[in-house]
């Protein structure tokens, strides 16, 4: 169970497109949606958290008009890289947990590589 | 940076041996969690321990908490050339509503 759906996994783009990312939990409802952003053999860090119904709360230093999250429905969130450059190029992971304020793990999606040209 | 600090940074094993991974965090925390990434792909949950305990099991796994000192330990038993990855703790951080703030990572290789 606890299954999270990333999609797609690989993308490769010119400068300047926009690229939506989807996150699905499977067999779950997800109340909290999180979307992440991994350099090369580096940690995650937290871009922003997304609720069901409700606008995204950003991290410092993100910017929200450049990273578009869109939390429609409690079994899907969308990351949308605005114009995207070469330096947006980065794994970005989602994550999903299925109860706010308790102890429980966030379950991942496979991630997509963004490589932009 | 809030960010939590794991080492070793890199570890090297044999296949059989144990290996163990320790986290130092910052914060007072609701719970920490230990995932692991295999290369290009997304993580894995291993383990949560709550910050009221001190040491949980899970198969292989062995984690410790000691929250006076602000840091755990991830003990894998008897290695298997499976278990090669990264390995990364987590805190969920008390006033943070389940967001988790990641550590540095162990990047964990078992040869035959």
């Amino acid at each position: 169970g606890a299954v999270v759906s990333q999609h797609p996994s690989w993308v490769i783009c010119k400068s300047g497109t926009s690229v939506k990312i989807e996150c699905r939990s499977l067999d779950f409802q997800a109340t909290t949606m999180f979307w992440y952003r991994q350099f090369p053999k580096q940690s995650l860090m937290l871009m922003a958290t997304s609720n069901e119904g409700s606008k995204a709360t950003y991290e410092q230093g993100v910017e929200k008009d450049k990273f578009l999250i869109n939390h429609a429905s409690l079994t899907l969130s969308t990351l949308t890289v605005t114009s995207a450059h070469p330096e947006d190029s980065s794994f970005y992971i989602c994550s999903a947990s299925t109860l706010r304020g308790s102890n429980q793990p966030q379950h991942f999606g496979d991630g997509t590589r963004l490589s932009i040209l | 940076s809030q960010q939590g600090e794991e080492d070793p940074q890199a570890l090297s094993i044999q296949e059989g041996e144990n290996a163990t991974m320790n986290c130092s965090y910052k914060t007072s925390i609701n719970n920490l969690q230990w995932y692991r990434q295999n290369s290009g792909r997304g993580l894995v949950h291993l383990i949560l321990i709550r910050s009221n305990e001190r040491e949980k099991h899970s198969g292989r796994l062995r984690v410790t908490l000691d929250t006076s000192k602000k840091s755990s330990s991830l003990l894998i038993t008897a290695s298997r050339a499976a278990d090669t990855a990264s390995y990364f703790c987590a805190t969920d951080d008390t006033g943070t509503a389940s967001k988790l703030t990641f550590g540095t990572g162990t990047r964990l290789q078992v040869t035959l």
